[in-house]
């Protein structure tokens, strides 16, 4: 499995977008590049999923680079509310077991 | 969207105590569910996945004796910490793969709430 690696913190204001990267040097053909949400002491949640160029939902954008070595987390006008530790991870592609391995994750921390 | 529940959300035990965790997914079927463990301020370690009808795989460094589990239905896959001690105290979370569309990405995780396990 793809090994992630992302800066451990982040600090931004509200109203501002924040932009998080995570690098996946070892990323195999078949995985996906998904994004998940943690607040303590609750389980993870999706954020976003994508496997090149860009991906856009309600809540993101995920912008993946042709090499697909590296993608980037984007969070239009942050508040409050979206303090958490955010994971990238890469697999869950056809013919994976579903195995997630998370890394460190990046701790956002939005200021009024 | 999906929903992976999990009993209880909190459980407080003696030393030397088992103590079981449940999980559920609430309306798909799952025939592989995974159990992580989660120490305070730390990334979420996978622990084992658990298979219907079949024997769970552990991670290297998981004790099998220590850490029971049991898929014995689509939806339900339980961990037993067994003869739990203080050092086993952590938030234990569960999560479901589901397959999203035919063709498309092989599956998005759910995952449960956590139940959050403290041993006296």
């Amino acid at each position: 499995l793809a090994k992630t690696t992302q800066p451990i913190s982040m600090d931004s204001y509200e109203g501002q977008e924040v932009n998080i990267t995570c690098s996946h040097n070892n990323i195999a053909t078949n995985d996906y590049i998904t994004w998940y949400q943690q607040f303590p002491s609750q389980g993870p949640r999706f954020i976003i999923q994508g496997y090149k160029t860009k991906v856009t939902n309600e809540v993101a954008s995920l912008f993946i680079p042709a090499d697909r070595k590296s993608s980037t987390l984007s969070l239009p006008r942050v508040s409050l509310s979206d303090t958490a530790v955010y994971y990238c991870l890469v697999g869950q592609g056809s013919g994976n077991t579903g195995k997630l391995i998370f890394g460190q994750g990046t701790t956002l921390q939005v200021k009024p | 969207g999906a929903v992976v529940s999990q009993h209880p959300s909190w459980v407080i035990c003696k030393s030397g105590t088992s103590v079981k965790i449940e999980c559920r997914s609430l309306d798909f079927q799952a025939t592989t569910m995974f159990w992580y463990r989660q120490f305070p301020k730390q990334s979420l370690m996978l622990m084992a996945t658990s298979n219907e009808g079949s024997k769970a795989t552990y991670e290297q460094g998981v004790e099998k004796d220590k850490f029971l589990i049991n898929h014995a239905s689509l939806t339900l896959s339980t961990l037993t910490v067994t003869s739990a001690h203080p050092e086993d105290s952590s938030f234990y979370i569960c999560s479901a793969p589901r397959k999203l569309l035919a063709g498309g990405p092989y599956n998005e995780q759910f995952f449960g709430p956590g139940t959050r396990l403290t041993v006296l």
